[in-house]
């Protein structure tokens, strides 16, 4: 079965600063992956979502993922981050008939 | 934008309660999903339906049932709440499954279960 890992529960990073958010995953074939956000006191959203092609994956708000088959891994990455994105972000693998979620990593600001 | 909405938002019921979670789609998705979150599980699937009277088992199906009466409605039911049932659901829905079909989730349901 597919699995996800998301090693970090928790960064902190100082506005402006860039950012990398850890993924790594387990999938027996070519997987599909996906990065989810959720912000404070909602459901989550679709940041970026990867299939077979170039490796490097864009997504809103200036946010940017690569996989690595080599190395099993969709890190999620961000240039310069804004308060706004303060939020919970999960990683996620398609499996044959469901999605499974990573555990999260909670993003805290530092102004 | 998909739009899925929850009710109710907030819920305490006692050990041994009875409590069912509402989750109404209106974009026509052929897919409904039940999750609840916790602090160190992240998401987990409970129960997954592909249409109306269908009805999947998730990943931690136990002590839960679900019920699709229409396209439009998903119903979580806990017919034995017990503390361990704690947590935040979230209902989410897609038109179809593949990875051109984008997850969209409702706002979550709060359940405290005393």
């Amino acid at each position: 079965a597919q699995s996800v890992t998301q090693p970090d529960a928790r960064v902190t990073v100082s506005e402006g600063a860039s950012l990398q958010l850890r993924c790594k995953y387990s999938y027996f074939g070519t997987p599909y992956l996906f990065w989810y956000v959720q912000y404070p006191r909602q459901g989550l959203q679709l940041l970026l979502k990867y299939y077979p092609g170039d490796p490097v994956v864009q997504g809103v708000n200036g946010f940017e993922a690569e996989f690595s088959k080599s190395n099993s891994s969709f890190h999620l990455r961000k240039a310069s981050v804004h308060w706004s994105d303060w939020a919970v972000y999960f990683c996620a693998v398609e499996g044959a008939d469901r999605l499974t979620f990573g555990k999260g990593t909670q993003l805290i600001i530092q102004p | 934008e998909a739009a899925v909405t929850q009710s109710p938002r907030n819920k305490v019921t006692v050990t041994g309660g009875n409590v069912t979670l509402s989750c109404r789609q209106t974009n026509s998705h052929n897919y409904m999903y039940w999750y609840r979150q916790d602090t160190g599980h992240g998401l987990r699937l409970i129960h997954y339906s592909y249409g109306a009277g269908n009805l999947q088992i998730g990943d931690v199906p136990d002590g839960y049932k679900a019920t699709r009466t229409t396209q439009e409605d998903f119903f979580l039911l806990l017919e034995l709440a017990s503390p361990s049932q704690t947590s935040l659901y979230f209902c989410a829905s897609s038109r179809d499954w593949g990875c051109q079909n984008t997850l969209y989730f409702g706002a979550g349901t709060r359940l405290s279960v005393l």
